[in-house]
This record gives structure tokens, C-alpha cells and sequence, in this order.
């Protein structure tokens, strides 16, 4: 009954690593949403998608890239980690409908770690 | 961008006491939603309110949306230990994409 998968559930990498953490749902939500959840500053918004190969930046996109080639995979990169990057990554999709958004469902997450 | 504001951050029940945490919006919203989330776990779609004024229930759960679509509150009646978690409230000022606005959340704690 899993309809949003991460591929990984703890990760631990080194500094300067390029980093790819994956996303997979099976409920062919258009929109798809990348969140980094720390302690103290709840679910910030990294990067969006509405459509295949269509991305949008959300609140603290710098040091992060998305890929979205196919509508069920939602890919987050973090092109050089760096210890301020170790937090817990969320992957949340939502279907699209005209108006308002709908409610999210999430992944269960992945705890990285940079070392 | 859009702020919305959650309190309170932290709440300690003990078992059997109401709770309730408050969301706050200085624009009008087009929709807002409520998580919740376990402890070691992602956060849960609970429900969505539209409409102003509206009020939905989910056994000893109350939701309200304001009547300026403006505030929102989650009441739990008699807590229970089970409804240990962070709850979050999300808003959608309907700013043309399809995303919300996440609040810090209200950690709620129920002691026995």
C-alpha cells in the first residue's frame, strides 16, 4: 500500500560528495515537492514540480538541482554536500486540481547525513 | 512569500485534557490543510477546509476555518496518548501554483 517511495531511509555522505536522493509514487500526481524538515524550522520547501521536466524553486533552493523525466520520478541532487545540507529530506506529491492545491502525501522520508 | 503563523510551539497535556493549536495568516487563504505527524514518522494528511466558517469533525477531532479565511484551528477532545505528535497546519493562498505554506507546527505531548 506504499504510494510514495525514497529510496533510501538513512544515508550518510562525505563533504563535496554529489548526492542523489529519489522519489517514486505510484499515484500519478501531477504535482511532486521536495521539504527538508530540522528541528526548530519545520518543513521548508526546496523544490517543485507540476508537470514532467517542469521545476520551480522553492524557499532555500541554492545548493540543490530537481530532475523530473518521468511523471512518477521526482529526483532531488545535491550537487557538492556540505554539513549544513544533514537533515531529514521529505518527498510529498499531490494531484493537481484548478484552484487550490490538494493535500500532499509524503514519503517516509530519508535522514542524510554529511560528513 | 506567504507566512503562516502556529501556536503554540509546544504543549503538554496530561491524558484526558482538550488540546488545540491555532493557525494564523495575514492574507486571505484559498484553502488550508492539517498533518499530522508520529514521532519518527512523515507527516499525515488529516483534512482540508474550503469554505469560510466551515467546521469538520473527525471523531474527537474538531477542525474550524475562520469566516475571513484568515485562521484555522485543530481541538482535540480528551487526548489521549495516541495523539502524541507534531501537528501542522498548511495554507494555500492559491498564489498560482499548487503548493502550500507549512506552519512550524504544535509538538503535543500527552503524559498518562
Amino acid at each position: 500500500d506504499v504510494k510514495v517511495t525514497q529510496s533510501s531511509r538513512y544515508l550518510v555522505k562525505r563533504t563535496g560528495e554529489k548526492v542523489f536522493l529519489e522519489c517514486v509514487q505510484d499515484m500519478d500526481h501531477e504535482n511532486m515537492f521536495w521539504y527538508r524538515q530540522d528541528p526548530g524550522l519545520g518543513l521548508r520547501l526546496i523544490y517543485f514540480s507540476y508537470d514532467v521536466k517542469m521545476k520551480e524553486k522553492g524557499d532555500i533552493p541554492e545548493g540543490y538541482s530537481v530532475s523530473r523525466e518521468k511523471k512518477e520520478r521526482f529526483s532531488l541532487i545535491l550537487e557538492s554536500a556540505s554539513t549544513n545540507q544533514t537533515s531529514m529530506y521529505l518527498c510529498a506529491s499531490s494531484l493537481s486540481r484548478r484552484g487550490w492545491a490538494m493535500g500532499y502525501t509524503f514519503g517516509s522520508g530519508t535522514r542524510l547525513t554529511v560528513v | 512569500g506567504q507566512q503562516v503563523m502556529q501556536i503554540p510551539q509546544y504543549q503538554h497535556v496530561q491524558e484526558g485534557e482538550d488540546f488545540t493549536t491555532y493557525c494564523n495568516s495575514s492574507t486571505t487563504l484559498s484553502n488550508i490543510q492539517w498533518y499530522k505527524q508520529r514521532p519518527g514518522g512523515h507527516p499525515v494528511f488529516l483534512i482540508q477546509l474550503v469554505k469560510s466558517g466551515e467546521v469538520k469533525k473527525q471523531k474527537r477531532l474538531t477542525f474550524q476555518f475562520g469566516e475571513a479565511k484568515k485562521n484555522s484551528s485543530l481541538h482535540i477532545t480528551a487526548t489521549q496518548t495516541t495523539d502524541v505528535g507534531t501537528y501542522f497546519c498548511a495554507a494555500d493562498d492559491s498564489g498560482g501554483y499548487q503548493k502550500v505554506t507549512f506552519g512550524i507546527g504544535t509538538k503535543l505531548q500527552v503524559i498518562p
